[in-house]
């Protein structure tokens, strides 16, 4: 089954333990980002990446790191979390330009609590 | 840079009848995409609808339409003969692909709600 998968799917921990969210997707896609969603404010782009090895950083980038070093995987790091990090994170992948349909697949979700 | 605005933070419609979900979008871009999702209480992201800027014709996905147009720069969502289970959040989102990059951006979301 197609899928991008996340996890874990919650997460609470404490203020500047560092901590990974997971991402990997199995349909060979070359575009992956994250996303934060906190209310009224919508999905907010963290990063992206348009390939193995090429990230870039999206509207809301400080405090989060990420990397590529295979094609499925695409894990989110914090590396000091805080407060204002708790939010609800996706993880989205897609096709980017071998369809005329470039849609995004998201992951199920990780709601992220930091005390 | 980009934008989606969605002025309407919640709706509520009665079942059966259709109810229309507003977006704007600003972009200079000539090719971009434009997308709808539906977020349930459960939380996941469901994909409903796309259009690229340079179809000619509203897209149609079952009983969900987009009201492109391109002049106004407005991608309204049609939901038609409403389901209770059509209450949701539902998101406009914009893509654009150029100079070897993707970039997504989305709106603040829509609240509808379906009344028995």
């Amino acid at each position: 089954e197609a899928q991008v998968t996340q996890n874990p799917r919650y997460l609470i921990t404490v203020t500047g333990k560092k901590l990974t969210v997971t991402c990997s997707q199995n349909m060979n896609h070359e575009y992956m980002s994250w996303y934060r969603q906190d209310p009224g404010l919508g999905l907010r782009q963290i990063y992206y990446s348009m390939n193995v090895e090429v990230t870039d950083k999206g509207d809301v980038p400080e405090g989060y790191k990420v990397s590529r070093k295979e094609k499925r995987n695409f894990p989110l790091i914090l590396e000091s979390p805080s407060p204002n990090q708790t939010s609800l994170y996706f993880c989205a992948s897609s096709p980017y330009g071998r369809s005329p349909d470039p849609r995004l697949f998201f992951g199920s979700g990780t709601q992220l609590s930091v005390l | 840079a980009q934008k989606i605005t969605q002025t309407q933070p919640g709706m509520f419609v009665q079942e059966k009848e259709a109810v229309t979900l507003d977006c704007t979008y600003d972009t200079s871009d000539p090719s971009y995409g434009l997308f709808w999702y539906k977020q349930p209480s459960s939380g996941e992201m469901i994909f409903l609808i796309y259009q690229g800027s340079y179809d000619q014709q509203n897209a149609t996905e079952g009983r969900y339409s987009l009201n492109f147009q391109k002049a106004r720069k407005s991608a309204n969502l049609v939901i038609s003969a409403s389901q209770l289970g059509d209450s949701a959040m539902y998101f406009c989102a914009m893509s654009l692909q150029s100079g070897g990059y993707q970039k997504v951006t989305f709106g603040t979301g829509t609240k509808l709600q379906v009344i028995p």
